[in-house]
Parts: C-alpha cells; sequence; structure tokens
C-alpha cells in the first residue's frame, strides 16, 4: 500500500497572498492530480502532471502554477488569494498507463488542503 | 469536452430502503471509462467501484452499477441502504486524454 500526504491540512491567507500547497506519494505512480473541491460544484481539475518536470493544464488552472519538482512531489501555488475563498484542494495519484490501460486510471487522494482566505 | 450529470443535491430515506443514483454522461470517446468515488465526512474520497464494459453488472460492497452505452448511463443502485452509506457520491469518467471528468456529486443521507 501507499499513502498520499498533504501540507498543510489548514491554510489561512491574506488577499493577494501567494501560497503554496504540498503533496507527496509513496505509490510510486506516475501520474498526480491536483483537484479543488467547492460544495455543490464537484471536483474540479486544475493541474496534472504525468511525469516528472511534466505539466498539463485541467479546466481550472487560471490562477495556480505547479510544480512536479520529482516523482513523487507535486506542489500547487495559488498566485494570488482571492478574499473570502475556502475550498478543499485534494492532491491526488494514479498509475496510469499512458499506453492506454483503462484499469490503471483509478484515483487515491489525500486527505486535503483546507484553504481560508480572510 | 466531457461532461457528467448526477442527481443533484441531497437523496435522504430510511435505512433498509433501495437507493438509486442517477449518471449520464457525454463524451465524443466511444470507449469511456465509469467510475463511482464515495466520499465519507472527514475523509478523502475513494473508489467504490468502475466499469468498461458495456451492459456488464460492476459490484462491490453491496454497490451496483452497469454501463449501459446506449443510454450513456451509469447508475449507482443498492438494494437496501445501512446508515453507513451515508456519504458524498462521485459519477466520473475518463477517456484517457487527461484525469478524470467529475459529476457535482449526490449527497446520501440514511435515517434509522
Amino acid at each position: 500500500g501507499g499513502i498520499i500526504t498533504q501540507t498543510p491540512k489548514f491554510l489561512i491567507g491574506q488577499e493577494g497572498q501567494k501560497l503554496t500547497l504540498k503533496c507527496q506519494q509513496n505509490f510510486n505512480h506516475d501520474t498526480m492530480y491536483w483537484y479543488r473541491q467547492d460544495s455543490g460544484k464537484g471536483l474540479r481539475l486544475i493541474y496534472y502532471s504525468i511525469t516528472e518536470n511534466d505539466l498539463q493544464k485541467g479546466d481550472l488552472s487560471e490562477g495556480y502554477d505547479a510544480s512536479r519538482e520529482k516523482k513523487s512531489s507535486f506542489s500547487l501555488t495559488v498566485t494570488s488569494a482571492q478574499k473570502n475563498e475556502m475550498a478543499v484542494f485534494l492532491c491526488a495519484s494514479s498509475l496510469r498507463d499512458w499506453g492506454g490501460a483503462p484499469s490503471a486510471e483509478t484515483l487515491y487522494f489525500g486527505s486535503g488542503t483546507r484553504l481560508t482566505v480572510l | 469536452g466531457d461532461s457528467v450529470t448526477q442527481t443533484e443535491g441531497l437523496v435522504t430515506l430510511t435505512e433498509g430502503l433501495p437507493v438509486m443514483l442517477n449518471c449520464t454522461y457525454q463524451t465524443i470517446y466511444s470507449n469511456p471509462f465509469l467510475f463511482w468515488y464515495v466520499q465519507h465526512l472527514n475523509e478523502s474520497p475513494r473508489l467504490l467501484l468502475k466499469s468498461f464494459t458495456d451492459n456488464k453488472r460492476t459490484e462491490h460492497q453491496g454497490f451496483h452499477a452497469t454501463l449501459h452505452k446506449s443510454s450513456s448511463s451509469f447508475h449507482l443502485q443498492k438494494s437496501s441502504a445501512q446508515l453507513s452509506d451515508s456519504a458524498l457520491y462521485y459519477c466520473a469518467l475518463t477517456d484517457y486524454a487527461q484525469g478524470l471528468t467529475f459529476g457535482l456529486g449526490t449527497r446520501v443521507s440514511v435515517f434509522p
């Protein structure tokens, strides 16, 4: 088995601040993801990465940067926090076979970082 | 792009009754992979079941779903709900181009 560790668990920021969220996985998975979870809006993909130093934009990438420093870690930066913003950011990983194996698409999620902007 | 539509909002039911959560999808890909994820309170989402095969029933932990490509549906069912089934349920699909596309989620509350 493995685990995905997200830090910090709670993040409080100020409007306009740059904030960084970190994610580590020991599954040895190739692909990592950042999703944003808002009540009533489901899980929306921000960025994903299929290998070290790769970055792919999701539907919600505007206002965010990401970095895949090594296979096991994937960080997300909120470039300018929005006032009164509240959301949970979920990191996930999968053993994605980009040759097309559909059964490999199971995502394993971390416990999340809860962001509050004052 | 891909989209997933689920039963909206909150589903409340009494323990022991059947539950069905609707999921329909849109994709141009002819062989999508469909998933149901479940998220209990204060936990992260985890896979409940998944399917790639048309008209084949998939079961796990008392839940079942059948992918019907003719109607683009993947409804989740359970014959007898338990208190522990209270959770947020997400339907999702992948066309292998990128990460999963999730629906908005359906919250289920089971009462004694």
